[in-house]
């Protein structure tokens, strides 16, 4: 059973660009939440998507955006982006409103 | 808005040994979850504990136990018989069962070192 995967592993991007970040969900899964993770701190909640909606999102400004597909993968859209965006972006999958299981995270950076 | 707080930066404790890592939050809520989660330097963020704020009992997975002290809004994880696989970074996390909210809220986390 394939737990939460995140493509690609890595990125480098310029300021200004935008970029899109992949998650596929724990098998069985529904719900998927996205994190942000600066160097040296704890994840920051962007938001969460449940039915392809956006159920609740954290204090993140519009640049960041995501997409749930019916099969219940998502992305996350970053537009404009500004050097403070460079962190670790993690994904977390669960069934509804039970338990949360992460992916390896996709590493962005931005020169 | 609820707050995590870890205070300790960084652990450190010998093979074998007992440590305990601190957490405190704020909230105004009642019912909530409290997690601990285990981030390895493969950067996967792993659940190690969850306590149920209902729940007077402290909850215990094998080595890890935790001491949830909810008037005082205290909730410190007790790593019994350390051993050097569980060198990572440790996360106290606080979710919401008021609303919608499913969003963890996390503190800074600690670091811990075991010494072989």
């Amino acid at each position: 059973d394939a737990g939460v995967t995140q493509s690609p592993t890595h990125l480098i991007k310029t300021r200004g660009q935008q970029v899109t970040l992949r998650c596929s969900p724990k098998s069985g899964h529904d719900t998927v939440s996205w994190y942000q993770q600066a160097l040296g701190q704890g994840p920051q909640f962007i938001f969460q998507y449940y039915e392809e909606e956006e159920r609740q999102r954290g204090n993140f400004p519009d640049r960041f955006s995501g997409h749930q597909f019916p099969n219940y993968s998502s992305e996350l859209n970053v537009n404009a982006l500004l050097l403070g965006d460079s962190a670790l972006y993690l994904c977390a999958s669960s069934f509804y409103r039970y338990e949360q299981y992460f992916g390896p995270g996709t590493r962005l950076t931005v020169t | 808005a609820q707050t995590v707080t870890q205070s300790q930066p960084e652990m450190s404790v010998q093979e074998a040994e007992t440590v305990t890592l601190s957490c405190t939050y704020d909230t105004s809520e009642s019912d909530y979850y409290l997690f601990w989660y285990k981030q390895p330097p493969s950067r996967q963020m792993i659940l190690v504990i969850r306590q149920e704020a209902y729940k007077q009992q402290n909850a215990t997975e094998n080595r890890f136990s935790v001491n949830f002290q909810k008037a005082a809004k205290s909730f410190s994880l007790k790593i019994s018989d350390s051993q050097l696989g569980d060198a990572a970074m440790y996360f106290c996390a606080y979710r919401s069962l008021e609303g919608g909210a499913d969003g963890l809220t996390f503190g800074k986390g600690t670091h811990l070192i075991i010494q072989p």
